[in-house]
């Protein structure tokens, strides 16, 4: 069955640290990849997405992930996090035509500042 | 721009009553779907629709039910709540094309007591 898979259930890191959140999925062909985050209290916002052409992709906020095809793996980063990034991450992958997206189970981050 | 509006945003239920969530867009996206999110889980996928008059069940359908007679509306019905559906629901659309990100409501808090 097709799955996402992330890596860091909780991250807790302090003010200008730097992030990398993992991402895997399991899907052999073309793939839609999305972040998305959560703030506290709040919906799901979009952080970035690839569809195709450059692997690196950047986002809001100076979020950036790599596709890397041959690791099925689309990894969250950011040089220096803030506390404002306090939130939760979500990575989601919608294989070929398939009408639904499927989503990791997210990643908690605390960031102190 | 509205987008992606739900109401209400908190219900707190007694066991065997019942209720409707709603959710409407206007952005005319074909595909709509309603989440629940559980602390830990992620998201899990309810019901979805491509279009009018057409719906399907996710991963979690037991013990609610949708509708989609038009395209902005996409309401879910709860028969029998039950205190396993304490939750947060979210309600998403899109397009329907390929290459395009959800569109997030701003979730309804239910309480089963």
């Amino acid at each position: 069955a097709q799955s996402v898979s992330q890596h860091n259930h909780h991250v807790i890191l302090s003010e200008a640290a730097s992030l990398e959140l993992g991402c895997n999925y399991s899907y052999g062909g073309t793939v839609n990849l999305f972040w998305y985050v959560q703030y506290p209290g709040q919906h799901l916002q979009l952080l970035l997405k690839y569809f195709s052409g450059d692997p690196l992709v950047k986002g809001i906020k100076g979020f950036e992930a790599e596709f890397i095809k041959s690791k099925f793996s689309f990894n969250l980063r950011k040089p220096s996090v803030q506390w404002s990034d306090t939130a939760e991450y979500f990575c989601a992958v919608n294989p070929g035509n398939n009408r639904k997206l499927i989503w990791g189970l997210g990643t908690s981050l605390a960031v102190n500042p | 721009n509205a987008g992606v509006t739900q109401t209400p945003k908190f219900r707190i239920l007694k066991i065997g009553q019942s209720m409707t969530l709603q959710c409407t867009q206007d952005m005319n996206h074909n595909y709509m779907y309603w989440y629940r999110q559980d602390p830990g889980m992620g998201l899990k996928l309810i019901y979805y629709s491509v279009g009018a008059g057409i719906t399907d069940k996710g991963e979690v359908p037991n013990g609610y039910n949708v509708s989609r007679s038009t395209t902005e509306d996409f309401p879910l019905r709860l028969e029998l709540a039950a205190p396993s559906q304490t939750s947060v629901y979210f309600c998403a659309s899109t397009p329907g094309t390929q290459n395009t990100e959800a569109f997030f409501g701003q979730g309804t808090r239910l309480t089963v007591v």
